[in-house]
Parts: C-alpha cells; structure tokens; sequence
C-alpha cells in the first residue's frame, strides 16, 4: 500500500547527542515536509523539500537539518543545538507544493521523541 | 501574517449528538486553501476535506458537513449524530504562499479535542 513511513515510534536522545528521524515515502510525491507538535499545540514547520536535492527552512528550523538526497527519503536530524527536542515529530508529503497548488499532505504517523 | 484560530480547546458530547467545530483565519492572501484534519489518539494526521477560497459552496459528506463563510472568514465543521469513534482532535489549515512564486504552506490551529461519549 502506498503511504509515509516514520520510523522508530520512540525515540530517546541523550544530552548532546544527535538523531535523526527517518521518513520514507513511495507516493511519487515531489513535496515532503517536517513538522513538530507539541501537547496542546498545532504542527509547525521544520523544513520543507519541494525537489530532490533541494530543501528550505521552515519557521522552527533552528537546531535541526535535513537532507533529500532521494525523492522517496526526507531524514531529519535533531542537533545537540535544539535545547528543547522533546515534541511529537511528524513527515508529510504531496504531490507538489507549488503556489497554485490545492494537494492536500498526507502524513506519517509520526515518531515521538523524548529526552534522557 | 496568516493566522488559523480554533477557540474551542475541548468540547464534549453523548453520543448521537451533533457538533460543529469552529475556525476562523485570517489571510492576505487572494487565492488561498482551506482544510481539516483529524489525528485520533494514534497520531497521524488523517485528511479529511479541503477547500479554496473561490469555492463556497458548502458540502456533506455522510455524517460530516462544512460551512465555509468567505465573509467571516470562517470554515466550521460539523459532525451529525456523533460517534465514539469520532473523538480525536481536529485540525484546520490554512494554505498559504511560503515566498512569492514558491511553495505553500499548511498554518494549523491549534486544534479541538473532541470527545464523544457513550
């Protein structure tokens, strides 16, 4: 079935340790996106890719990076800089996100992270 | 800036009745895109409708209908004869353009938990 794939479910990171966060997608979607939720909160935007080889700053891109080396892969890697990693991390691609663009995302189910 | 407001941070029911959650945005944009979603206690986001800002014609779909006023910049949703398995929390989006001639961008609310009870 075609769908997004997070992996792990949970996730535990140590002080000054960095992780990455893994998501995979086989809808042949161009657009991929990270977002973070915390208790009581709405997603708010990490990182974007439109294209392979190519990805932008999202409004809480401090502390984390990410690579899309391939069109089906979005890692993201939380740094020992993100002082505050503990949140529900959740990928989300779609079909293009250009700016006339009406597709809607689809989502992973998402990988919670916590800290030792 | 964009802003999508949710007032209602929880809401309550028995089972069977019907219930409309709110949300209001707000945008500069002229051409924009509007959704829901819902995230049950699993925690994926499940799509459920959407809808551009030159379309208001209202819809319903089984048990859920949306009400999408350009004039209150509003786009309530609107479950009928709820169910348990209806409680999650409940998202509305607004699309909105990243940079100019760029991407869009989803802006959530902060969502409603809804929970039914039996």
């Amino acid at each position: 079935d075609g769908g997004i794939t997070q992996s792990p479910k949970y996730l535990f990171r140590k002080e000054g340790q960095n992780v990455t966060l893994s998501c995979e997608q086989n809808l042949n979607h161009d657009a991929m996106y990270w977002y973070r939720q915390d208790p009581g909160q709405g997603l708010r935007l990490i990182y974007y890719s439109q294209i392979v080889n190519d990805f932008q700053k999202g409004d809480i891109a401090e502390g984390y990076s990410v690579s899309r080396e391939k069109k089906e892969s979005f890692p993201l890697t939380v740094t020992s800089a993100q002082k505050n990693p503990t949140a529900f991390y959740l990928c989300a691609s779609s079909i293009s996100s250009g700016v006339d663009s009406n597709q809607p995302q689809h989502f992973g189910d998402g990988t919670r992270l916590s800290i030792l | 800036a964009q802003k999508v407001t949710q007032a209602q941070t929880e809401i309550s029911v028995v089972e069977k009745e019907d219930v409309t959650l709110d949300c209001v945005y707000e945008t500069r944009d002229t051409t924009y895109y509007l959704f829901w979603y819902k995230q049950p206690p699993s925690g994926e986001l499940v799509f459920l409708i959407r809808r551009n800002s030159f379309d208001e014609q209202n819809e319903i779909s089984g048990r859920y209908s949306w009400n999408f006023q350009k004039s209150t910049s509003s786009f309530n949703f609107t479950i009928t004869a709820s169910q348990v398995v209806d409680s999650a929390v409940y998202f509305c989006a607004l699309s909105e353009a990243i940079s100019s001639g760029s991407a869009r961008q989803l802006t959530f609310g902060s969502g409603t938990q809804l929970t039914v009870l039996p």
